[in-house]
């Protein structure tokens, strides 16, 4: 079945530091989101990327869909306190519709 | 009305107990789904609902039984659950399962302890 792999597990910064999370399916995705959970919270939809090379960006975030669309990777510069939370992408493919599949996610803390 | 609600908040109930877990929407939204979150995991895929019909279940025990008395609202019925069945359970919905342009909107889940 398909799965999408996250990297890292943790990621540890002080606060101003860069943050790159990075995502990779063993299938081609049709699409990706990106979602943010705080601690004690619920996931939020962050992005979809849809395009082969597609790149959005939401203020210090930029996101990223690989040209094989089988990667992606969320970039946060500069990071800030309000930013800690668990980031995952979550796929889909082709033949699953209405199923999302998650990575899973990466635990950011951030250091004042 | 941008959320979708979810109740109880919290439920601690024992493994001969019955109870229901409700989640409510008011956007229009014509997919909606259950998913379970073990902490610091990923939510997990339970239940999909299209149109009002249950479009997928994955493989779920049936001591869990969804059902979608209309449009608005999603039930997640438990019964005879066990300890590891302890988990939080989202909620969420999109406009349409093969339509994701706004992505899933999540509930606030319901944080369940079986004893």
């Amino acid at each position: 079945g398909q799965q999408v792999m996250q990297i890292p597990q943790y990621q540890h910064v002080q606060e101003g530091e860069d943050f790159t999370t990075y995502c990779n399916s063993s299938t081609t995705l049709s699409n990706i989101q990106w979602y943010k959970q705080r601690p004690g919270g619920h996931p939020v939809f962050l992005i979809q990327l849809v395009k082969s090379g597609e790149v959005k960006k939401q203020k210090r975030l930029t996101f990223q869909f690989g040209e094989a669309k089988k990667n992606s990777s969320l970039h946060i510069t500069a990071t800030q306190t309000t930013d800690v939370g668990t980031y995952f992408c979550a796929g889909r493919s082709g033949t699953s519709y209405g199923k999302l599949t998650f990575g899973q996610g990466t635990i950011l803390t951030v250091h004042p | 009305d941008t959320e979708v609600t979810q109740t109880p908040k919290h439920l601690v109930m024992g493994m001969t107990n019955k109870k229901s877990l409700k989640c409510e929407q008011h956007m229009g939204h014509r997919a909606m789904y259950w998913y379970k979150q073990k902490a610091k995991k990923p939510p997990e895929l339970m239940f999909v609902y299209s149109y009002e019909k249950l479009s997928i279940n994955e493989s779920v025990p049936s001591r869990f039984s969804p059902e979608c008395p209309n449009s608005s609202l999603l039930n997640l019925h438990l019964h005879a659950l066990q300890p590891e069945d302890s988990a939080l359970y989202l909620c969420a919905s999109s406009q349409d399962e093969d339509v994701f342009l706004y992505g899933y909107t999540f509930g606030s889940g319901t944080r369940l302890t079986v004893v």
